[in-house]
């Protein structure tokens, strides 16, 4: 079954930098474009950015662009997500997640904590 | 501000029906894209729970269902159960902003 495992989360003093990682199995990574989307405590979600199948197409939403960056490594079944000077609106919890057609974000994983106190 | 608004809260009885609606725009709903619809329990991850509209996939029991018009959108649950009670959001896609977009969620009780 479809399996999504992220890692890398932890706190980080504001003006930090931190790299997030999203170990992908059960299923043909590289069939599938791939989504990182957040969470913040009591929160709605909110999408960071999604990445085709080939990894040439990006997009972010717009108040992520300039300092978030995702990218894939289809031979080793990985998506990453690079943050950069992290504020403390960025404390949340960042979901990797796949792909259906349609924009629809289909499987989830189960999330890693990003706190950057204040 | 969410791009698609959704009712904070909602509440039934058990065995009633509720229905969380999420209103767009011609830049998004409106435009044709689709819509999705995601339950999470509080403390978990978020879970598909209707796709294109009106699609269930596998192990979502049919007490669950979609609809669209215009530029909103629905989710129905009848039969409402306890386990029901979480939070649900829909989502879609805005060719303004070149990207996703999700409700700000409904906290669904069950009394």
């Amino acid at each position: 079954q479809v399996q999504l495992v992220e890692s890398g989360g932890g706190v980080v003093q504001p003006g930090g930098s931190l790299r997030l990682s999203c170990a992908a199995s059960g299923f043909r990574f590289n069939g599938y474009g791939m989504h990182w989307v957040r969470q913040a405590p009591g929160k709605g979600l909110e999408w960071v950015a999604y990445i085709s199948t080939d990894g040439i197409n990006k997009y972010y939403a717009d108040s992520m662009k300039g300092r978030f960056t995702i990218s894939r490594d289809n031979s080793k079944n990985t998506l990453s997500l690079q943050v950069n000077s992290l504020r403390t609106e960025d404390t949340a919890v960042y979901y990797c997640a796949r792909d259906r057609r349609g924009w629809c974000v289909e499987s989830w994983g189960q999330g890693t904590l990003v706190t950057v106190p204040s | 501000q969410s791009v698609l608004t959704q009712a904070p809260s909602v509440s039934g009885a058990p065995g009633q029906r509720v229905t969380i609606s999420c209103t767009g725009s011609s830049s998004n709903i409106g435009a044709g894209y689709d819509v999705h619809w995601y339950q999470q329990v509080p403390g978990t991850a978020p879970k598909l729970l209707i796709y294109g509209h009106s699609n269930r996939p596998s192990g979502v029991p049919d007490r669950f269902s979609g609809s669209k018009s215009g530029t909103s959108a629905s989710l129905a649950i009848t039969g409402l159960q306890a386990e029901d009670e979480a939070d649900y959001y829909c989502q879609s896609y805005d060719s303004s902003l070149s990207g996703v977009v999700f409700g700000g969620g409904t906290k669904l009780t069950v009394l």
